[in-house]
């Protein structure tokens, strides 16, 4: 059974601090991996995907994948209150049907 | 930008009823794939589809559901006989290559 695993939080940070999330997951054979964000009653929005060994930035997003280690984060740099919400980590498999497998979503808070 | 559209955006049953829920995933997306997450739980993978049959399914995905592409434009999930259970946010999802792209959901309510 693959598995995604997140700390469900919430992680409260304050503004203009920098928030990490982290992801870890149990199939090895993994190569693709998201960063989703979800606000209360809405769907998962994209935010980062990741296919490679090491960091990706995207604007304040940046995503870090350790491919030995099993395990995914996110670092939020600049955080605004607009940013709190449920993360999504979110893992495929070999296969080629791309069902993603989703974490349980980590909350992360943002206080002005 | 182009979005993935779903009908309707709640719908209220009664148990045992048939429920017909409609997608318009991205006009050049090949895949498309329905999720559902109960309240207060995971995003869980239905089914995803392409070149108009089923390519996967979890084992939620029982002989009450079905999918459908009726035309060059609809997605449609069936639950045959609504349960209490199903009471949930139906998510239609598409993609091209990499990256999946989400609906606003339809939120099922069963009574």
């Amino acid at each position: 059974q693959k598995e995604v695993e997140q700390n469900s939080g919430p992680l409260s940070v304050p503004e203009g601090a920098i928030a990490s999330l982290n992801c870890t997951y149990s199939d090895r054979g993994s190569q693709s991996f998201f960063w989703y964000r979800q606000y209360s009653g809405k769907s998962p929005e994209l935010i980062m995907s990741i296919y490679s060994n090491g960091d990706k930035e995207d604007g304040r997003f940046t995503a870090q994948l350790n491919k030995a280690s099993q395990y995914v984060s996110l670092l939020i740099r600049d955080s605004q209150p607009s940013d709190s919400a449920t993360y999504l980590c979110a893992v495929n498999g070999e296969d080629s049907s791309y069902k993603l497998i989703f974490g349980s979503g980590t909350r992360l808070l943002v206080r002005p | 930008e182009p979005e993935v559209t779903q009908t309707p955006s709640h719908q209220v049953t009664q148990m045992g009823q048939e429920v017909i829920l409609r997608c318009v995933p991205i006009s050049n997306h090949l895949y498309f794939y329905w999720y559902r997450q109960i309240l207060g739980q995971k995003v869980e993978f239905l089914v995803s589809f392409y070149n108009n049959e089923i390519s996967e399914k979890s084992e939620i995905f029982d002989d009450q559901f079905s999918v459908e592409r009726p035309d060059g434009s609809n997605f449609t999930l069936k639950i045959r006989s609504t349960k209490l259970e199903d009471s949930a946010m139906y998510f239609c999802a598409s993609r091209e290559q990499g990256e999946l792209f989400f609906g606003e959901g339809s939120r099922l309510t069963v009574l």
